[in-house]
């Protein structure tokens, strides 16, 4: 069974820093593009970033550049974002989900980490 | 930055009623876009992929059709379970982007 597990989440102050993790299981975690999405309260869903099965390629949603960066650990199935110089707009739920296959869909979503950023 | 808009923003029906959601790009994403339907509380769950495709378990009675900037999630026939908010996104160019969700609630 697929599994996406996030952690890292809480309260910070602006201009501080969280790191999220997110880890895989009950798949070849190496074998697939994966990303961050990231829903801030009673709002839609906004994609951030996403990067290649070998961290060779990361791309952003534009709002993030310079602030966030995806990263991959394919020997620990873990996927993490490092989130600096925090806004109150970046106060969301951090999803990490799996770019399946073929499709490129995020056809698996873990159950979502909380970032509030307040001071 | 493809800009995503889904139609309408609330869809008002009864179980058993069909849905037809929309959804519309800026500029063409040829085949690449995904719908997703999400329950409070709960994290997005992928029903239809590269238009038309369904998602491993997803029933038959969601489809999705369209191609290049004009797209539709059609529910045929309305089970209690099936009232939530649908999202679509598409994977054609970065930055990948969401449209606003379709409400669809019991009328």
């Amino acid at each position: 069974e697929v599994q996406l597990v996030e952690s890292g989440g809480g309260l910070v102050q602006p201009g501080g820093s969280l790191r999220l993790s997110c880890a895989g299981s009950g798949f070849t975690f190496s074998s697939y593009w994966m990303s961050w999405v990231r829903q801030a309260p009673g709002k839609g869903l906004e994609w951030v970033a996403n990067i290649k099965q070998d961290g060779s390629e990361k791309y952003y949603v534009d709002s993030v550049k310079g602030r966030f960066t995806i990263s991959r650990d394919n020997a620990k199935n873990s996927l993490y974002l490092q989130m600096n110089s925090l806004r109150v707009e970046d106060t969301a739920v951090y999803y990490c989900a799996r770019a399946g296959g073929g499709s490129g869909s995020l056809d698996y979503w873990g159950q979502g980490t909380l970032v509030t950023v307040s001071s | 930055e493809i800009v995503l808009t889904q139609s309408p923003a609330t869809l008002s029906l009864s179980p058993g009623e069909r849905a037809t959601l929309s959804c519309r790009a800026s500029q063409s994403v040829t085949s690449f876009l995904a719908w997703y339907q999400q329950k409070p509380g709960q994290a997005p769950r992928l029903l239809i992929y590269d238009a038309s495709n369904r998602a491993t378990g997803i029933p038959a009675r969601f489809s999705g059709s369209g191609s290049g900037t004009d797209f539709t999630l059609t529910i045929s026939s309305l089970e209690p379970e099936d009232f939530a908010v649908y999202y679509c996104q598409q994977r054609s160019n970065w930055p990948w982007t969401f449209g606003q969700g379709t409400k669809v609630e019991i009328k």
